[in-house]
C-alpha cells in the first residue's frame, strides 16, 4: 500500500493563479481531510470529508474548495491564490468503521509558495 | 471535539523519561485521546490513543486520569530522535464528529 499520496510536493504560484493539490489514499478510508501548517505553528483544519459526496468546513476554509467524488481522492482547490496561502499542506485519512482505532495517516506534505 | 491544552515547550535529557501533559477538561464520554508527533517538517505520526484505561505500545505509554480531564504521554527512555512537536487531540466517533482540530502542541527537545 502506498498510504496517503500528495502531489505536487512543491509548487510556486503567482497571485491570482489557480491550482489543485491532489490527495489520494489506497486504504479505503472514509475520512479524509486537509490541513495547513504555517512556520512555527500547529496544523489548522481546512476542509474534511466523511465519505464520497460529503464535505464540511474546518477552521480555515476561506479561499479553498474541495470535493469528494470517490473514496480514494480528495483534491484541494485554490481558485485565486494569495500570498497568505503560502504554507505546507497536509492531507490525512482514516477509517471510521472501527471504533477505537481511527489512526490518522498523513501524507508527506505539499509546500506551496504564492508570490 | 474536546479542546486540549498543552505546554508550549519542554526539555528532557537523553535517556530519561519524557512526560508530556495534556489537559482536556471538556472531553466527553465517547471521545478518545489521541497523541501524534511531528518531526521537523514531516507529516504527523500516530503514537498512541486511549479512552479510559492506561495504554502502552512500543513507542510510548498513555496515562489518563480517572476523571479523564487530563492525560500524560510518557516516552520511557527518550532519545535525540524523539525531538519533535507532540500533539494531543480528542476524537469522538460518528460521522458528525470528525472536525479534528490540532492545537499548538508541545515542542519537546531532547538534550544530549
Amino acid at each position: 500500500n502506498a498510504g496517503v499520496t500528495q502531489t505536487p510536493k512543491f509548487q510556486v504560484l503567482k497571485t491570482g493563479q489557480s491550482m489543485t493539490l491532489q490527495c489520494a489514499q489506497d486504504m479505503n478510508h472514509e475520512y479524509m481531510s486537509w490541513y495547513r501548517q504555517d512556520p512555527g505553528m500547529g496544523l489548522r483544519l481546512i476542509h474534511y470529508s466523511v465519505g464520497a459526496g460529503i464535505t464540511d468546513q474546518g477552521e480555515v476554509p476561506n479561499g479553498y474548495n474541495v470535493s469528494r467524488s470517490t473514496t480514494e481522492d480528495f483534491p484541494l482547490r485554490l481558485l485565486s491564490a494569495a500570498p497568505s496561502q503560502t504554507s505546507v499542506y497536509f492531507c490525512a485519512s482514516s477509517s471510521l468503521g472501527r471504533v477505537g482505532t481511527g489512526e490518522l495517516f498523513f501524507g508527506e506534505g505539499s509546500r506551496l509558495t504564492v508570490l | 471535539d474536546a479542546k486540549t491544552t498543552q505546554p508550549t515547550s519542554m526539555d528532557c535529557a537523553e535517556g530519561r523519561a519524557a512526560n508530556l501533559p495534556c489537559n482536556h477538561s471538556t472531553i466527553s464520554g465517547n471521545e478518545y485521546v489521541y497523541w501524534y508527533r511531528q518531526i521537523h517538517s514531516q507529516g504527523p505520526q500516530y503514537i498512541i490513543h486511549g479512552l479510559k484505561n492506561n495504554e502502552t505500545n512500543e513507542m510510548a505509554s498513555l496515562i489518563i486520569t480517572e476523571d479523564r480531564k487530563s492525560s500524560t504521554l510518557i516516552l520511557p527512555h527518550a532519545t535525540l530522535r524523539d525531538t519533535a512537536v507532540y500533539y494531543c487531540i480528542g476524537r469522538a466517533w460518528g460521522q458528525g464528529a470528525q472536525k479534528l482540530v490540532f492545537g499548538q502542541g508541545t515542542r519537546l527537545t531532547i538534550n544530549p
